[in-house]
């Protein structure tokens, strides 16, 4: 079982509407949960990251985070043409020490068609 | 100002060969990370320097070998270089917290590596 799951997509929705994006993780004493965007050939881009369980929102992006489920997810409202893109879910769970270490899901392309 | 900067950014190279990827951060983070991203865009990490020193050591080959001369800056050298190799190589470096909330990485432009 891979430590950071998603759904590789592609996701397809149409301009305007929501797009929902879905991890889940493995490691229960995960304590950060992260949210990067990468455009084709480019490098990986923080855009929303969650501590707590609930909901957090940021402009028209939306992070939920449930621990009991170890799921985590990303709404995308009013979605526009500039964010198709490869979404990556991260995860840090704590090694000893104290160390952290970034594991990443596989990430779903999310197509936005006008 | 380039916070994380990474030579070179494309790589060509017959196998066989021995090259060198070298990164540099500016952001006085003490954690810093080589990840691969292979063609189907899955970031898979490597090694992850604390302060110079090895903490992550994800069963990579050893051919390759990294090395960290100060917390700013962390090389990848890679020997015998095989098809296989052929990938995206990404640095990335982050603040390592005393408490339990992590922080986000922070990604260098890539490497394009491409064994022939």
């Amino acid at each position: 079982q891979k430590e950071v799951e998603q759904n590789s997509g592609p996701l397809s929705v149409p301009e305007g509407a929501i797009a929902s994006l879905n991890c889940t993780y493995s490691d229960r004493g995960s304590q950060s949960f992260f949210w990067y965007r990468q455009y084709s050939g480019k490098s990986p881009e923080l855009i929303m990251f969650i501590y707590s369980n609930g909901d957090k929102e940021d402009g028209r992006f939306t992070a939920q985070l449930n621990k009991a489920s170890q799921y985590v997810s990303l709404l995308i409202r009013d979605s526009q043409p500039s964010d198709s893109a490869t979404y990556l879910c991260a995860v840090t769970p704590l090694l000893p020490g104290g160390y952290q270490k970034v594991t990443f899901g596989t990430g779903t392309k999310l197509q936005v068609i006008p | 100002d380039t916070a994380v900067s990474q030579t070179p950014k494309y790589l060509v190279t017959q196998m066989g060969n021995d090259k060198s990827i070298k990164c540099e951060q500016n952001l006085g983070h003490d954690t810093m990370y080589w990840y691969k991203q292979d063609s189907k865009k899955f970031l898979k990490i490597m090694f992850s320097y604390n302060n110079k020193e090895l903490i992550i050591n994800e069963t990579v080959p050893n051919r390759f070998s990294p090395k960290s001369p100060d917390k700013a800056h962390l090389n990848l050298h890679i020997n015998s270089l095989e098809l296989g190799d052929s990938a995206v190589y990404f640095c990335a470096s982050s603040q390592r917290d005393r408490g339990p909330w992590g922080t986000e990485a922070f990604f260098g432009q890539g490497t394009r590596l491409t064994v022939v």
